[in-house]
C-alpha cells in the first residue's frame, strides 16, 4: 500500500519561529510536491522536487525554502513564519513521467500565531 | 489569475441521483484534465483522468467530460451515493511541456449525497 507521510498533523507556531516540515514517502517515487490549501484557492503549489538536490519553484514559493537530501524525504522550510503562513500543508509524491497521479499525505495543519 | 476554476464551492444531490461537477479553463495549452477526491482529515486521491485528444472517459460510476471548444469539463456520478461526499479537485496540466510539469489545481467543490 503506497504511503506518504507527514510528520505533525497540527502544528502552532509563533510569528518569527523557523518551521519544518517534513515528509517521507515510501514509494520510491521521483517526484515530491509541497501545496498549501487555502479556501476558495484550492491547492497552490510552494515547490517540487524531480530529484536528489533539485528543486523547482512553483506558483507561490515566497518565505518558504525546500530541501531533498535523500530520495524519499522532501522538507518544507518557513525561515521565519508570518500569520500569513497559516494553512493546511500538502505533501505529494509521484512516479517521473506520471505526475497526473500524485500520491499525497494527510496533511499538516500549521496556525501561525 | 485562476487558470482553472471551479465556481460552484458546494452541491447537494439525493442518493441514487446524478451530480455534476463542473470546472472551467482558461490555458488552452492544457493538454490533460484530472479529478481528485478529498475527504476530512485526508490528503486528495487521484479519481479520474482525461487527455485532451479525448471528450470523454469512463470508470464505473464516474465519467468525465471534455468540451475542449468551451475549455470546460465535467465530473459526472450516476448512481450517487453518501460515501461519495468529499470535496473534489479540477486539476489540469500542460504534459506535452515534458514528465515534470506540476498540476494546476480549482479551489474545490463540496459534494454532498443525502440520504
Amino acid at each position: 500500500d503506497v504511503k506518504v507521510t507527514q510528520s505533525s498533523r497540527y502544528l502552532v507556531k509563533r510569528t518569527g519561529e523557523k518551521v519544518f516540515l517534513e515528509c517521507v514517502q515510501d514509494m520510491d517515487h521521483e517526484n515530491m510536491f509541497w501545496y498549501r490549501q487555502d479556501p476558495g484557492l484550492g491547492l497552490r503549489l510552494i515547490y517540487f522536487s524531480y530529484d536528489v538536490k533539485m528543486k523547482e519553484k512553483g506558483d507561490i514559493p515566497e518565505g518558504y525554502s525546500v530541501s531533498r537530501e535523500k530520495k524519499e524525504r522532501f522538507s518544507l522550510i518557513l525561515e521565519s513564519a508570518s500569520t500569513n503562513q497559516t494553512s493546511m500543508y500538502l505533501c505529494a509524491s509521484s512516479l517521473a513521467g506520471r505526475n497526473y497521479e500524485q500520491y499525497f499525505g494527510p496533511g499538516t495543519r500549521l496556525t501561525v500565531t | 489569475d485562476q487558470q482553472v476554476k471551479q465556481n460552484s464551492p458546494s452541491l447537494s444531490v439525493q442518493e441514487g441521483r446524478i451530480s455534476i461537477l463542473n470546472c472551467d479553463y482558461t490555458n488552452s495549452m492544457f493538454d490533460y484534465f484530472l479529478w481528485y477526491k478529498k475527504y476530512p482529515a485526508e490528503g486528495p486521491t487521484f479519481l479520474i483522468s482525461i487527455s485532451s485528444i479525448k471528450d470523454k472517459n469512463e470508470d464505473g460510476r464516474f465519467t468525465v467530460f471534455l468540451n475542449k471548444s468551451a475549455k470546460h469539463l465535467s465530473l459526472h456520478i450516476v448512481p450517487s451515493q453518501p460515501g461519495d461526499s468529499a470535496v473534489y479537485f479540477c486539476a489540469a496540466s500542460d504534459f506535452s511541456s515534458g514528465s515534470a510539469r506540476q498540476l494546476t489545481f480549482g479551489s474545490g467543490t463540496q459534494l454532498t449525497v443525502l440520504p
